[in-house]
């Protein structure tokens, strides 16, 4: 069965604080992505990442930094937390040579800063 | 102008009722289409790809209009348990299949 876990289903943090929020996938996929939801907004992806130690800027980067050191973990970093940063943050993963409908994610992190 | 834009609702419908969503795309480039469906609270999961062809899954039929860049959902013989958030996707296929989500429609079924 397909499993992508998050680390924290819920996480208050404070302002000025760095945010580690951890992904782990068990499919072996090469492709795994980081995205924020917010209402009204839908989801909109922060980073991504190809392989190891890859990773590219998706189309709301600023603020955040992703770490992809082992193929099933890729970790998104929120170096200095700002309350604009409060959302809903999801993780994916995909095969690379897999068809687009096979993106999988994990349930969510819920972030909220104070 | 938002990539995917869908009407965000509530759509407030009774059971057995049916229901129709609509969604429309700006890049013409875009290659493959999904909605997915949200459930308060969890992650979205895929409810069905979208065909040229259109196509149909029990109570669930998609169609897609490329030349008006048109998504529809129609939802027959509404139940409880389709009251849920469903998000129009459209997808750019290459090394790592870049997927764009539409803000979501919220369907209300009530008894």
């Amino acid at each position: 069965d397909v499993k992508v876990t998050q680390s924290s289903r819920y996480l208050v943090k404070r302002t000025g604080e760095k945010v580690f929020l951890e992904c782990v996938q068990d499919m072996d996929h090469e492709n795994m992505f980081w995205y924020r939801q917010d209402p009204g907004l839908g989801l909109r992806l922060i980073y991504f990442s190809y392989d190891v130690k890859m990773k590219e800027k998706g189309d709301i980067p600023e603020g955040y930094s992703v770490s992809r050191e082992k193929k099933e973990r890729f970790s998104l970093i929120l170096e200095s937390a700002s309350t604009n940063q409060t959302s809903m943050y999801l993780c994916a993963s995909h095969a690379r040579q897999g068809a687009p409908d096979t993106q999988y994610f994990g349930p969510g992190t819920r972030l909220t800063v104070l | 102008r938002k990539e995917v834009e869908q009407d965000p609702g509530p759509f407030n419908v009774p059971e057995g009722a049916t229901v129709a969503f609509n969604c429309t795309y700006s890049n013409s480039a875009s290659q493959s289409f999904f909605w997915y469906r949200q459930d308060c609270r969890k992650e979205p999961k895929l409810l069905m790809s979208v065909y040229s062809s259109g196509n149909e899954d029990g109570r669930f039929t998609a169609q897609l209009n490329r030349a008006s860049q048109y998504i529809s959902l129609l939802i027959r013989d509404s139940k409880l348990s389709d009251s849920a958030t469903y998000l129009c996707v459209v997808g750019f296929s290459g090394g790592y299949n870049k997927l764009i989500f539409g803000a979501g429609t919220r369907l209300a079924v009530h008894p």
